[in-house]
């Protein structure tokens, strides 16, 4: 089946050891999201590409970084993780970004990162 | 600024029904969607509305009134699967997801 897919459900790291979680997609969607949730909280968007065109949210820190080597994968890089940075991390896709009704975003199982 | 407002919590009793209020102000509006999201598991799509009205799908439905800045949406002959957040989403003018803290449903027997 199309789908999203993120590795792995559950990250565990060190107080300011680098990791890196993946996503990939058989969708052939356009679009990829990382979002940062906390607990009861809502998705925070951190950064997104239409195809390779990078785009940051102004206020995700330096510490968070992307890569899309192409169009079935995307890398969320967390150089120095923090306590604060401790949440679940979703990757979602959607077809070109305008998010109508044929185009919802189709979100992956997430990893919940834990920051030991 | 941009804001989605849902309640937190609500309960309800299996077999009910039950209706969760979204109301939002943002810079622009090109739809609303809602989100199911089960504990620890990501959100699943439930519904889109650009036009007012009421559209309904099975068991849910999801009402809009643009001029009002206000959506619902309604579960009917609730089952336990059912308590999971709900997530209120608005599409603002430059097509950026703004996205409610989600309202936690809790379906007793």
């Amino acid at each position: 089946d199309a789908m999203v897919i993120q590795n792995p459900r559950y990250q565990v790291t060190q107080f300011g050891k680098p990791v890196t979680l993946s996503c990939s997609q058989t969708l052939n969607h356009n679009v990829m999201y990382w979002y940062q949730q906390k607990s009861s909280q809502a998705p925070k968007l951190l950064f997104h590409y239409y195809d390779k065109d990078f785009n940051n949210e102004a206020d995700t820190p330096d510490n968070f970084q992307s890569r899309r080597p192409n169009t079935s994968f995307c890398f969320l890089d967390i150089r120095s993780p923090g306590l604060g940075d401790a949440a679940m991390y979703l990757c979602a896709t959607s077809r070109d970004g305008t998010g109508n009704s044929n185009q919802p975003q189709h979100f992956g199982d997430g990893t919940r990162l834990s920051i030991l | 600024g941009q804001n989605i407002d849902q309640p937190t919590e609500m309960t309800a009793t299996e077999g009910a029904i039950v209706q969760i209020n979204c109301t939002y102000q943002t810079s622009g509006f090109n739809g609303l969607f809602w989100y199911q999201q089960h504990a620890g598991e990501a959100p699943t799509f439930l519904s889109y509305n650009v036009l007012d009205g009421l559209e309904e799908k099975g068991r849910f439905s999801s009402f809009l009134s643009r001029s009002k800045g206000y959506s619902y949406l309604l579960l009917k002959e609730l089952q336990m699967k059912d308590s999971a957040s709900y997530l209120c989403a608005v599409l603002d003018s430059n097509y950026q997801l703004i996205w409610g803290a989600g309202t936690k449903l809790i379906i007793k027997p």
